[in-house]
This record gives structure tokens, C-alpha cells and sequence, in this order.
């Protein structure tokens, strides 16, 4: 099972783009990598996912390298309602049993 | 309509008591998870069933037995409470036991607050 590391916490002012980067190095070749965004007091959500290169929708973008040992999910000019925990998710599904890391939060300051 | 429910939102009550959290998806998803999220904020799996089958029970105390009346309900029956099970749980689905890959992933209730006193 793939661990992940992100970074604690971020600041950004709004209207910026923000890039929160995960490192995965022991991916597996049938790993996914998901990001899911949580609110307090609510459930994750999921934001995007990918296997390689670059993935976009209308919420975000995911960047992943050749190497597939990191991925950075970037969120186009945050608002103040951006602020909220993002946790990078790396597995194949089936029998894994995964667990999340420990979230980026993010804080969008005015 | 509410894609995964869970009941009820909040839920205190006291050491040695029994108490249940339902969870129902109307999603039409095959797989259903329960989380438990400390006050750290991890998030650790607790149980995975597909199709009613139990697939995933990881190592939990014995007091937590989930039962799932069909594909579409999930719960969780907890006995004997302690104080170190007060928590947040979650409910979770994804539309094959591959949650981590595919289009959403897992769609995730909005959890249940349990405070043991």
C-alpha cells in the first residue's frame, strides 16, 4: 500500500492558483491516485483522479510525471470557500485497505 | 436527494452503552465502507462489504459488528462503548470494490459524530 506525504498546511490569497503536491514513491503500477477535498463537519469529496500525465475537470487539475512518484493537484484562482482539507489517495482498490493520509490544510485568506 | 445518508448526525451517550449508526447509498453502488476519523483527522478504513460480503475487516475491536441488510445498507452496531471510540464515522460507497480507481471514487457520507462520556 502506497504511503502518501503532503505538507500540513497552506496559505494562499484568493484569486490564486494553489498546487498542493504529494509524494507517493512506492506507487504500484496498478495505483490510482485520487484527491478528495473535506469540509469540516462533512465527508470527503472526491475532486479528480489519474493514472498518469495531466488529468482536468471543471473543478481542478492533476499533474502527474513520468515516474509517477508525486502528483500535484492545482485548484485555478481559489475562493474563500476553497478552504478545506485535501488528502491524496494512491491504490488499486479491491481487497487494499486504505487508509488516508494526513490532508493538506488549506486556508484562503482574503 | 441525498446520495449516501447516514444516522444519526450525532450521537452521545454513555461508557457501556450499545448504539447502532445506519447508513443507506442511492447510488445503486455494490461496495459500502465504514471510516472512522479520530481527532487527528485520520481517516482509517473499518469495514468494506461488497454485495452484502464482507471483504475488508480490518483489525477493530470485536464491539464494532457491521451488518448489511442489502447492497444499499450499511451498518454499524457498536457494544460495549468506550471513551477511545468517540470519533467521527463515516459512510462511504463506490460503484465496485475498485474505489480507488474509476470515475468518483468513493462518495462519502457526512458522518456521524459519536462522543462517549
Amino acid at each position: 500500500l502506497a504511503k502518501t506525504t503532503q505538507p500540513i498546511s497552506m496559505d494562499s490569497y484568493e484569486g490564486q492558483e494553489v498546487n498542493i503536491t504529494c509524494s507517493h514513491n512506492n506507487i504500484a503500477t496498478n495505483d490510482y491516485i485520487t484527491w478528495y477535498q473535506q469540509f469540516p463537519s462533512q465527508g470527503p469529496r472526491f475532486i479528480i483522479q489519474g493514472y498518469k500525465t495531466k488529468v482536468t475537470n471543471e473543478v481542478a487539475s492533476l499533474f502527474i510525471p513520468a515516474d509517477r512518484k508525486s502528483s500535484t493537484l492545482s485548484l485555478p484562482r481559489v475562493s474563500l470557500s476553497d478552504t478545506a482539507v485535501y488528502y491524496c489517495l494512491v491504490g488499486a482498490g479491491g481487497y487494499q485497505k486504505v487508509t488516508f493520509g494526513t490532508g493538506t490544510k488549506l486556508q484562503v485568506i482574503p | 436527494d441525498t446520495a449516501v445518508s447516514q444516522t444519526p448526525k450525532y450521537l452521545v451517550t454513555q461508557m457501556g452503552n450499545d448504539k447502532s449508526i445506519k447508513c443507506e447509498q442511492n447510488l445503486g453502488h455494490d461496495t459500502m465502507y465504514w471510516y472512522k476519523q479520530d481527532s487527528k483527522k485520520f481517516l482509517k478504513i473499518m469495514f468494506s462489504y461488497n454485495n452484502k460480503e464482507l471483504i475488508i475487516n480490518e483489525t477493530v475491536p470485536n464491539r464494532f459488528s457491521p451488518k448489511s441488510p442489502d447492497k444499499a445498507h450499511l451498518n454499524l452496531h457498536i457494544n460495549s462503548l468506550e471513551l477511545g471510540d468517540s470519533a467521527v464515522y463515516f459512510c462511504a460507497s463506490s460503484q465496485d470494490y475498485y474505489g480507488d480507481r474509476g470515475n468518483y471514487g468513493y462518495t462519502f457520507g457526512s458522518g456521524t459524530r459519536l462522543t462517549v462520556v
